[in-house]
């Protein structure tokens, strides 16, 4: 069990919206810890999508965008594109395990 | 342009040891705390450990504690990763990766390398 939680997997039709949730806790989310967002390509590395929050990383299209409130975040993507088909990772730094902590990830399906 | 090029992944057989290398090149490999992250096969991501700049403070998730070492030569531009004591569940893709300087993430990845802890 991760100790941020992230749905399995989500979908949607190309040009339409999609959020992906992510639910930490008072230790590492909710203590201020910023969040950061990954994407993994089938059989690649992650790549660096959102850091800070809701800073973009370098190169990424602004159809990616993020938030964070309290204990949880979210990655939204607007404008679907096949290319977008990969899994999503959130990720942060619990306090109380004094330990960086990933989401079990999401699977994005564009449909 | 930033690279990390992961190296020394193979078959392993449990209680065995195994040591990876990550190679960087395009950036000041000293003014960056750098990391381990591993993936085991269909599963999400893991981090492992990490180090400062100077190998001074060195930091590991619970499970490796004992038997995973982190290090780094910075004359060489490497980053190590010493694992003793290996076990079936240590099975993964171990990714090198470059904390941002901003922030907590991990900005550059390397392309991974495959350790299999099978008899």
């Amino acid at each position: 069990q991760s100790v941020l939680t992230q749905p399995p997997a989500v979908s949607g039709a190309p040009g339409k919206r999609v959020t992906i949730s992510c639910t930490g806790s008072s230790s590492n989310i909710g203590a201020r810890n910023d969040v950061h967002w990954y994407q993994q390509l089938p059989g690649t590395a992650p790549k660096l999508l959102i850091y800070g929050n809701d800073n973009r990383a370098s190169g990424v299209p602004d159809r990616f965008s993020a938030s964070k409130s309290g204990t949880s975040a979210s990655l939204a993507i607007t404008g679907l594109q096949a290319e977008d088909e990969a899994d999503y990772y959130c990720q942060s730094y619990d306090s109380s395990l004094s330990a960086v902590v990933f989401g079990g990830g999401t699977k994005l399906t564009v449909l | 342009e930033v690279q990390l090029v992961e190296s020394g992944g193979g078959l392993v057989q449990p209680g065995g040891s195994l040591r990876l290398s990550c190679a960087a090149s395009g950036f000041t490999f000293s003014r960056y705390w750098m990391s381990w992250v591993r993936q085991a096969p269909g599963k999400g991501l893991e981090w492992v450990a990490y180090i400062k700049q100077d190998g001074s403070q060195k930091y590991y998730v619970d499970s490796v504690k004992g038997r995973f070492t982190i290090s780094r030569d910075n004359a060489k531009n490497s980053l190590y990763l010493q694992m003793n004591s290996l076990r079936a569940e240590d099975t993964a893709v171990f990714y090198c990766a470059r904390v941002d300087t901003r922030d907590t993430d991990f900005d550059y990845w390397g392309q991974g390398t495959l350790v299999t802890v099978s008899s």
